[in-house]
């Protein structure tokens, strides 16, 4: 089965600067790599989400970038706002894997 | 969008006492949907595999005698907490993909047990 593991588990950052969440994977058949932000008591909203097929996906301020040799997927944000600011989870599946989750990481934006 | 709905949202009963948490997908069918407990400041923790018409299947370590599902049709996964001790105080989510991929989450059940 899958396991992903996902680093920091807390990131706080000056508003405006970037910010970057790492996952790695340990199935090499996997092949769906989401991301997700939760905010508090709310549930896992997706962001943005890559398939193996692509090695980086952008919308505005959000890239997901994949590394299928080293089976690492990255979270990039740039020019951060406060209202990013929430737990956002890495998960790795697909291709008769269940989805696995992160552990994920505590965002702080600081205006 | 693909729209997840969950009821009840918060639950508050007496130790001993069964529980019953329904997940439905709206606007599209699902013959899989997914069962997470989430603590507090922890991640999302996978319980169960919901299976339109057969069995679930269980992750290591969770009771099938104490978390009950049934997948009673294409829209509907249901999760009994039987016999909840205060141990099972969490917050429950279902999800259902779409595609067969994007799983699209409930807005989950708070559960307290007394």
């Amino acid at each position: 089965g899958e396991n992903v593991e996902q680093h920091p588990s807390t990131l706080s950052v000056q508003e405006g600067d970037s910010a970057v969440i790492k996952c790695t994977y340990s199935d090499s058949a996997s092949n769906y790599f989401p991301w997700y932000k939760q905010e508090l008591g709310k549930r896992p909203q997706l962001i943005i989400d890559i398939r193996s097929n692509v090695g980086e996906k952008k919308d505005q301020r959000i890239a997901v970038t994949l590394n299928k040799t080293a089976k690492h997927f990255s979270l990039h944000i740039t020019e951060t706002q406060p209202e990013d600011s929430a737990v956002y989870f890495c998960a790795g599946g697909g291709n008769n894997n269940d989805m696995r989750f992160g552990a994920g990481t505590r965002l702080t934006v600081k205006p | 969008g693909a729209v997840v709905s969950q009821h009840p949202s918060w639950v508050i009963c007496k130790s001993g006492t069964s529980v019953k948490i329904e997940c439905r997908s709206l606007d599209f069918q699902a013959t899989t949907m997914f069962w997470y407990r989430q603590f507090p400041k922890q991640s999302l923790m996978l319980m169960a595999t919901s299976n339109e018409g057969s069995k679930a299947t269980y992750e290591q370590g969770v009771e099938k005698d104490k978390f009950l599902i049934n997948h009673a049709s294409l829209t509907l996964s249901t999760l009994t907490v039987t016999s909840a001790h205060p141990e099972d105080s969490s917050f429950y989510i279902c999800s259902a993909p779409l595609y067969q991929e994007t799983q699209y989450f409930g807005p989950g059940t708070r559960l307290l047990v007394l």
